[in-house]
């Protein structure tokens, strides 16, 4: 697709609810971002995936959330057992390779806005 | 620990100046720096990088400049309009992995 492309765009769960977010990135993207917007604050850091690899998922906030990329392509963003806190928006992205160490522009997508009530 | 500040209080100007927005980081030597924009809804948008070797970056009305000296970096939009009104973000490579870490971001608001 043309851009990074995010599912679904908002979702209301109920407290203990599970929730799965889908990220279909650029097309040839290898390095794939997940990271989590409370209102009023930056994007915080959540995990990233260079291919299939899993590199760092050091901003995962518990052991609830849970990413994976199993063909290097779509990613799911899984939160269990949803708590309060959680509400957000989680936003996707892409880069060509290496990430932002290399400079390269990072896409982002919408975001998903979670609700946990 | 390490730091990434921006402006926390929205910027408001008037149509035609220049808009002067902020970044401060601590304990970074980040080898480059990225502003973004990001509109209410939306995700960021990649505006401008800018490398440690390089003092000042233009892109049309955009201007940005880096200080590692300072650890600050500034970004300025001359001839301001309404349509720039949004909130504006750094973010710093960091790490081995290549992931970046943004600042809280500060809201320009341009009034006709």
């Amino acid at each position: 697709g043309a851009g990074v492309s995010q599912s679904p765009r908002y979702k209301v769960a109920k407290r203990g609810q599970d929730v799965a977010l889908r990220c279909d990135p650029i097309s040839g993207h290898v390095s794939l971002f997940w990271y989590q917007q409370a209102l009023g604050q930056g994007p915080e850091f959540l995990t990233y995936f260079q291919n299939e690899a899993q590199l760092d998922k050091s901003g995962l906030p518990s052991d609830r959330f849970f990413a994976e990329r199993p063909e290097g392509s779509v990613s799911t963003l899984k939160i269990q057992r949803t708590q309060q806190e959680d509400s957000a928006v989680y936003l996707c992205a892409s880069t060509l390779t290496g990430g932002g160490r290399r400079g390269n522009t990072i896409y982002f997508g919408e975001g998903s806005w979670l609700t946990v009530v | 620990s390490q730091k990434i500040e921006q402006n926390s209080e929205a910027l408001n100007i008037q149509e035609g100046k220049t808009a002067t927005l902020t970044c401060n980081y601590t304990n970074y030597s980040p080898a480059y720096l990225q502003w973004y924009r990001q509109d209410p809804g939306r995700g960021p948008v990649f505006l401008l990088l800018i490398r440690e070797n390089e003092k000042e970056k233009r892109k049309e009305r955009l201007k940005v400049t880096f200080d590692t000296t300072l650890k600050q970096s500034l970004f300025h939009i001359t001839a301001s309009q309404p349509a720039d009104s949004a909130t504006y973000l750094c973010a710093l490579y960091s790490g081995n992995t290549g992931k970046l870490i943004f600042g809280q971001g500060t809201t320009l608001q341009v009034k006709p």
